[in-house]
């Protein structure tokens, strides 16, 4: 079964509107999580780490007041896209790792596709 | 230099065939390795992971892993046309730099 969960799988809404993504670890503590990007046909494009209890970190290029990333607790990592544009229009994909038992592979939520109109 | 690279394809088989897609990279620090299958407008998802030299297997895929020179393969043996995906090769240096390649497309033709 999923290891991660991450809700809601599809957005679709106006421009200008903010939009949360969640990202949930199953069955484990995650501290670190991490957030991707992915344009049709192109690579993943990781967008930042989210850190439990401190800043995420983000990677060049992805504006960080625009992608707002809170990892309040051990199994929740939220991915707030703000004042969202149709150039945000994206499949969001979170993923973790259980990094308490060993050498674990990380798993991947099924996605969050974000449509701005 | 990317850390991981892959041949992004696409690569073409018969079904029954045995699939090879390959991967490289670029840190000799890295300690893990995985390939992801993804299919259109999915998530990845694992199919292999391979922590030391020689080949691994699980059903029909067969992992590869030469550190001497960098090089991760998975085989896919008896291919099927529901193996037709991208597949995402990556490596992970220390705790929580994984680095993944652009995925190689492959078809399987019935």
């Amino acid at each position: 079964g999923a290891v991660v969960s991450q809700h809601p799988s599809r957005v679709i809404c106006k421009s200008g509107t903010s939009v949360k993504i969640e990202c949930r670890s199953l069955d484990f503590q995650a501290t670190t999580m991490f957030w991707y990007r992915q344009f049709p046909k192109q690579s993943l494009m990781l967008m930042a780490t989210s850190n439990e209890g401190s800043k995420a970190t983000y990677e060049q290029g992805v504006e960080k007041d625009k992608f707002l990333i809170n990892h309040a607790s051990l199994t929740l990592s939220t991915l707030t896209v703000t004042s969202a544009h149709p150039e945000d229009s994206s499949f969001y994909i979170c993923s973790a790792r259980d990094q308490g038992a060993g050498n674990q592979p990380q798993h991947f939520g099924d996605g969050t596709r974000l449509s701005i109109l | 230099q990317k850390e991981v690279e892959q041949n992004s394809g696409p690569l073409s088989v018969p079904e029954g065939a045995i699939a090879s897609l390959n991967c490289t990279y670029s840190d000799r620090g890295s300690q893990s390795f995985f390939w992801y299958r993804q299919y259109s407008g999915k998530s990845p998802e694992l199919i292999m992971s391979i922590y030391s030299n020689g080949d691994k297997e699980d059903g029909r895929f067969t992992a590869q892993l030469n550190k001497a020179s960098q090089y991760v393969s998975l085989l896919i043996r008896d291919s099927q046309p529901s193996d037709s995906a991208t597949y995402l090769c990556a490596a992970r240096t220390g705790a929580n730099n994984l680095f993944f390649g652009t995925g190689t497309r492959l078809t399987v033709i019935p």
